[in-house]
C-alpha cells in the first residue's frame, strides 16, 4: 500500500521564480492538504483541496494557489518566489466520507524548497 | 482562534526510560481533535496517536499514549521504555470540524527535540 508521494524531493530556485510541487496521495484517499515548515518551526497549513476545488485556505498570499486532479493528485505552485518562501513543503491526505475525527492526515517525505 | 504551545524545545532521555513531552492548546471550539506526530531528519511527519475532545479514555497506541486533561486544555505524550529510535522532533497539532464538512487544516506547535542516550 503506498504512502503519500511528493516530487521533487528537492528543489533549487531564484527569487522570482515560479515552482510547482507535486502530490499522490495515499491509496484511498481523496482530500489533500499542503503545509509549509520554515527551519526550526511547525508546519503552517496553506490549502486543502477536496472534490478539485479548493476548500480551505489558511493566511497565506494568493502567490500560493493550487490545483487537484480528478485522480486526487495534487499540486502547489508558488509564483514570484521569495527568499521567505524557502522552506519544507509537505502534503498531507486524508479520507473523507466518515466523521471528521476521522480524517487523520497521513504525510508525504516532503519537498525541500531553496530559494537564493 | 487555535493555538498550540509546546514549552521544551530539547529534552535529552535515558534509553527505556519513560518520557513526557509536553503540550497545552487554546480554543473556544467544544469540539475538536489533538494529535502527535514525529518527525525524523528525514522530514517526513509520522501520525502517531489522536484524542478526540469527547472521549472520556486516554488515548493509546502501542507505546504511545495520550494524558488528556481537558480542564487544563493539556494534552501529554507519553512514551513508554524509549528507544534509540524514538529521537527525532515531536509535534502536537489540533484540528476542528469544518463548517462546510470534514475537517479543518492542523494547527501546530513548535515541537520538541528529543534525544535519547544509550
Amino acid at each position: 500500500d503506498a504512502g503519500v508521494t511528493q516530487s521533487p524531493t528537492h528543489l533549487i530556485k531564484t527569487r522570482g521564480q515560479q515552482v510547482t510541487l507535486r502530490c499522490s496521495p495515499k491509496s484511498g484517499h481523496d482530500t489533500v492538504s499542503w503545509y509549509q515548515q520554515a527551519l526550526g518551526q511547525g508546519p503552517q497549513f496553506i490549502f486543502q483541496y477536496y472534490e478539485e476545488e479548493e476548500r480551505q485556505r489558511g493566511n497565506f498570499p494568493d502567490r500560493f494557489s493550487g490545483h487537484q486532479f480528478p485522480n486526487y493528485s495534487s499540486e502547489l505552485n508558488v509564483n514570484a518566489l521569495l527568499l521567505g518562501d524557502s522552506a519544507l513543503y509537505l502534503c498531507a491526505s486524508s479520507p473523507s466520507g466518515g466523521p471528521w475525527y476521522q480524517e487523520t492526515q497521513y504525510f508525504g517525505p516532503g519537498t525541500r524548497l531553496l530559494v537564493l | 482562534a487555535q493555538k498550540i504551545t509546546q514549552t521544551q524545545p530539547g529534552m535529552f532521555v535515558q534509553e527505556k526510560e519513560a518520557v513526557t513531552l509536553d503540550c497545552t492548546y487554546d480554543t473556544s471550539d467544544q469540539s475538536y481533535g489533538l494529535f502527535w506526530y514525529k518527525q525524523p531528519s528525514s522530514g517526513e511527519m509520522i501520525f502517531l496517536i489522536y484524542q478526540g475532545s469527547y472521549d472520556e479514555q486516554n488515548a493509546t497506541e502501542g507505546r504511545y499514549s495520550l494524558n488528556f486533561q481537558k480542564a487544563r486544555k493539556s494534552a501529554n505524550l507519553v512514551i513508554s521504555a524509549s528507544q534509540l529510535g524514538d529521537s527525532a522532533m515531536y509535534f502536537c497539532a489540533m484540528r476542528r470540524p469544518y463548517s462546510g464538512g470534514g475537517a479543518d487544516g492542523l494547527t501546530f506547535g513548535k515541537g520538541t527535540h528529543l534525544i535519547i542516550q544509550p
